[in-house]
């Protein structure tokens, strides 16, 4: 069945730092994928997507590359923010209809 | 546009009392829709979803149960609630070929 590995945090970085947050999926066929953001006590946003390979998502300064040759998703920014802190969830949608698969999710936190 | 409503937003009950989450969507017809549990410093569980009025798939067993009674609206009931039931609880819906969008949450605590 489809899953989705996303790397075991917390993540504590400095400002202005890089951050990469890898994620990796198992599925069959094409699934989008996603990144959402969770801020402490709050529902999920949806942070960015991609629908097919080589697609890149971007928003707030977060991207993602949709790479299919390595099942790939991982989440960059050149220069986190202490706005930033949240929780981060990998998922994929495998199908039009598909539920959706998230990873476990990643803390970040960042100090000033 | 469409909206996604979840209330309440924080609960307190008693171990053994009953449980009725409720969570409904505007400005969108036949949504997957689905409820999700996140204990404490832990990523989402899938606990049911939904495709359509009264077809309702369960994810894993526990003591909780799920209800569609209209097309855009989801219960999430209990009859006696346990310890262990306590958490953050997400409703989503889902449309055909979009991301998920989530209500803001129910924090339920189990005393």
């Amino acid at each position: 069945g489809n899953s989705v590995t996303q790397m075991e945090g917390p993540v504590t970085l400095s400002e202005e730092a890089f951050l990469t947050i890898n994620c990796t999926y198992t599925a069959t066929g094409y699934p989008s994928l996603f990144w959402y953001v969770q801020y402490p006590g709050e529902g999920l946003q949806l942070l960015l997507k991609a629908t097919k390979a080589d697609d890149k998502g971007s928003n707030k300064g977060f991207e993602a590359t949709y790479r299919k040759e390595t099942t790939s998703f991982h989440l960059e920014k050149g220069s986190v923010q202490v706005s930033d802190s949240a929780v981060y969830f990998c998922a994929l949608r495998g199908g039009s209809q598909g539920n959706l698969i998230f990873g476990k999710g990643t803390k970040l936190s960042v100090k000033p | 546009s469409q909206t996604i409503h979840q209330w309440p937003a924080t609960l307190v009950q008693p171990v053994g009392s009953p449980l009725s989450l409720e969570c409904t969507v505007e400005g969108t017809s036949n949504p997957n829709l689905y409820w999700y549990r996140q204990a404490a410093g832990r990523g989402l569980q899938l606990l049911f979803y939904s495709v359509g009025i009264g077809q309702i798939s369960s994810e894993v067993p526990q003591n909780l149960s799920a209800s569609r009674p209209q097309d855009r609206q989801f219960i999430l009931s209990s009859k006696k609630l346990l310890l262990s039931d306590s958490g953050f609880y997400l409703c989503a819906w889902t449309g055909y070929d979009t991301e998920a969008f989530f209500g803001q949450g129910t924090r339920l605590t189990v005393v």
